[in-house]
């Protein structure tokens, strides 16, 4: 039973590219999270998407960053004209349909890390 | 809205010390509660949970936390640190029902001392 699958797991790009990255979340799971971790801080939530539709946005920057799940295949985080600061790990979690019943729980990829030179 | 704050953002402890890594969350509804552990370059893997119910709670690789609601925290003890339990720590709390979303603490580097 595989679990959240990111990738790549290492991206580098230079400043002015663009980056994305992707995420399957786990088999079973409609629902998918993207966090950032800047060096030495914690997760800052981005956005949270299920299939075909956007729920929250509201950790996404303005500007040059966005997100998709469609039907089918994996939900990509896509950055548009890299800059130095958004060097950072870049998580998606996942979880299933409530069903009526929430724990809460988020299953983590290892995540996507983007290096900006 | 929920917050989290972890005191220290470093602790250091002995092999076979107790740990304790503390957390205090706001919220303005009940809390979910969670405490992730990261290892390097590695995701976060689910420590413990607090949901409803009893209010200490039991987690993997034998770390337990409590819900102190009148404390408003909720922190991460084991009674004897094992070199592997080295690694960032994080405390989460959600508190809307049919929203997941999870707001972090800045995390708690954990080193231990031969």
């Amino acid at each position: 039973n595989a679990g959240v699958m990111q990738n790549p797991r290492h991206l580098v790009r230079r400043r002015g590219q663009e980056a994305r990255l992707r995420c399957s979340p786990m088999k079973g799971h409609s629902h998918v999270y993207w966090y950032r971790q800047l060096p030495e801080e914690g997760l800052k939530f981005m956005v949270y998407l299920q299939k075909e539709n956007i729920i929250d946005e509201s950790g996404m920057p303005k500007e040059r960053f966005s997100a998709e799940f469609p039907k089918e295949g994996p939900s990509i985080l896509r950055i548009q004209q890299v800059v130095r600061g958004d060097s950072a790990a870049y998580f998606c979690a996942s979880s299933p349909l409530l069903q009526g019943s929430a724990t809460g729980e988020l299953f983590f990829g290892e995540g996507s890390r983007l290096t900006v030179l | 809205a929920q917050s989290v704050t972890q005191l220290g953002s470093h602790v250091s402890v002995s092999e076979g010390a107790l740990v304790l890594l503390r957390c205090n969350y706001s919220s303005s509804v009940p809390p979910y509660l969670f405490w992730y552990v990261q290892y390097p370059n590695q995701g976060l893997q689910l420590l413990l949970k607090y949901t409803t119910g009893a209010t200490l709670v039991k987690g993997i690789n034998g770390f337990e936390a409590e819900f102190k609601k009148s404390e408003t925290s909720f922190h991460l003890t084991k009674p004897s640190a094992h070199m592997s339990d080295a690694a960032e720590y994080f405390c989460a709390v959600s508190g809307e029902i049919g929203a997941q979303k999870l707001v972090f603490g800045q995390g708690t580097r954990l080193t231990i001392n031969p």
